[in-house]
């Protein structure tokens, strides 16, 4: 089965612009969780989403949105960038079924996005 | 505030012996407990998870605690390899009434094994 992917896997953008991440969880994992990994702070629950709804959220600013489609895939996206948004974004898939969910977390390999 | 600690940023142990890793909460009441290992430049990589319920949990060399009187789980890597060199990460989780839920992790701990 193959893993968690993210694209892009770098990124460098400019102070202000905006920026979109991608992630496609493991095949049947239907929740999906971004974070936020930086040396200072480690890593920090940004939201996670199921079934194309946002189940919850953690305290980042409203810049920071996702959104889930259909097949589970999952976008986030990072407006008005700033200097300390730079850092390594992960996105981590777990398998929800009906009635039970599993709390591991399968994490794909982030996006190192550096903003200058 | 809830607070994770990890309890120490780095360990450096000889290659074959026990590697033992704390991790301790404040102001939380998890429901589960996991450990992760992250390498340079790579995501976090699920090892274990213990219930609230559950004193220990074993998985070949590795072995984690749960103890929910003293809030703090142990983590321990038996007969240790230079291969186990990483981070380390606790991790908490408690689902709500509501079924919302949020992923607490540790800073984590810089584990190296000497050859």
């Amino acid at each position: 089965k193959a893993g968690v992917t993210q694209t892009p896997r770098y990124l460098i953008k400019t102070r202000g612009q905006q920026v979109t991440l991608s992630c496609s969880p493991i095949s049947g994992h239907r929740s999906v969780s971004w974070y936020q990994q930086t040396p200072g702070q480690g890593l920090q629950f940004l939201f996670e989403y199921f079934s194309e709804t946002q189940r919850n959220k953690g305290n980042f600013p409203g810049r920071f949105s996702g959104r889930q489609f259909s097949n589970s895939r999952s976008e986030m996206n990072v407006s008005t960038l700033e200097l300390g948004d730079s850092a390594l974004y992960l996105c981590a898939s777990s398998l929800v079924l009906t009635g039970a969910r599993s709390y591991e977390q399968y994490f794909g390999p982030g996006t190192r996005l550096t903003v200058t | 505030s809830q607070k994770i600690e990890q309890n120490s940023e780095a360990l450096n142990i000889q290659e074959g012996k026990t590697a033992t890793l704390t991790c301790n909460y404040t102001n939380y009441s998890p429901a589960y407990l996991q450990w992760y290992r992250q390498d340079p430049g790579r995501g976090p990589v699920f090892l274990l998870l213990i219930r609230e319920n559950e004193k220990e949990k074993r998985k070949e060399r590795l072995k984690v605690t749960f103890d929910t009187t003293l809030k703090q789980s142990l983590f321990h890597i038996t007969a240790s390899q230079p291969a186990d060199s990483a981070t380390y990460l606790c991790a908490l989780t408690s689902p709500s009434t509501s079924g919302t839920y949020k992923y607490i992790f540790g800073t984590g701990t810089r584990l190296k094994v000497l050859a």
